[in-house]
């Protein structure tokens, strides 16, 4: 089965700085998906930023980008310039393109602070 | 478009009692979602559905949870009876289809409190 690590319960960042939030995973498989969900509080989930494992390109989407390392299985994200609006829980998540059904294992979360 | 809605928000009730959540997913997904967040932890999947045919539910405890979705649209999440550690918030989520590719959108959540 895999699994999803996020060793940093908790992080904080000053506004328009930049910050990394580390997650490694533990998979025997070659075709999967990765992926960075943000939960602010009360709110919803959302996507941040996909990768898919075939790749070799880190994925960016404007102030975010990751770190894919799929020998190393690490797949961090690094939030550029910071916003007040970047507060949230982060969440990496895995998803098998191998198996069945469309499962995410997610990780146990990062809390992100954005200090003014 | 209008995303997931999920109701109730908020659910307190005793242990022992029991508890229904509602999901209505965004129109013309396929595919449905329903995960357990404990507090502190990543959410957990505990049934997909295709249309109203499950996907999985392996990590669903079928002796007291239940959910269906009969008509491949709205979805119900049973808990009997519910116990301490039910306490959570149970996600709904919906894509447009089955397969890693298609994006998850998830739902405000329903926050279960049992006493």
């Amino acid at each position: 089965a895999q699994t999803v690590t996020q060793s940093q319960p908790e992080m904080s960042v000053q506004e328009a700085e930049t910050v990394t939030l580390s997650c490694t995973y533990d998979t025997s498989e070659s075709d999967y998906y990765l992926f960075w969900y943000k939960q602010p509080p009360s709110r919803q989930m959302i996507l941040v930023i996909r990768q898919e494992a075939y790749k070799q390109q880190n994925a960016t989407e404007n102030r975010f980008s990751v770190n894919f390392q799929k020998a190393a299985k690490s797949f961090s994200l690094k939030i550029s310039d910071s916003q007040l609006g970047d507060a949230a829980m982060y969440f990496c998540a895995y998803r098998s393109e191998e198996t069945s059904g469309s499962r995410l294992t997610f990780g146990e979360g990062t809390q992100l602070t954005v200090n003014p | 478009e209008a995303g997931v809605a999920q109701s109730p928000r908020y659910k307190i009730i005793e242990k022992r009692q029991s508890v229904a959540f509602w999901c209505n997913p965004i129109s013309g997904h396929a595919t449905l979602y329903w995960y357990q967040q404990i507090l502190g932890q990543g959410p957990k999947l505990l049934i997909q559905f295709q249309n109203n045919g499950v996907v999985d539910d392996s990590q669903l405890p079928k002796d007291r949870f239940s959910a269906e979705r009969l008509k491949g649209v709205d979805s119900t999440l049973k808990i009997q009876p519910a116990k301490l550690e039910d306490s959570a918030v149970y996600l709904c989520a919906s894509s447009l289809r089955e397969g890693p590719y298609n994006e998850q959108f998830f739902g405000p959540g329903t926050r279960l409190t049992v006493l």
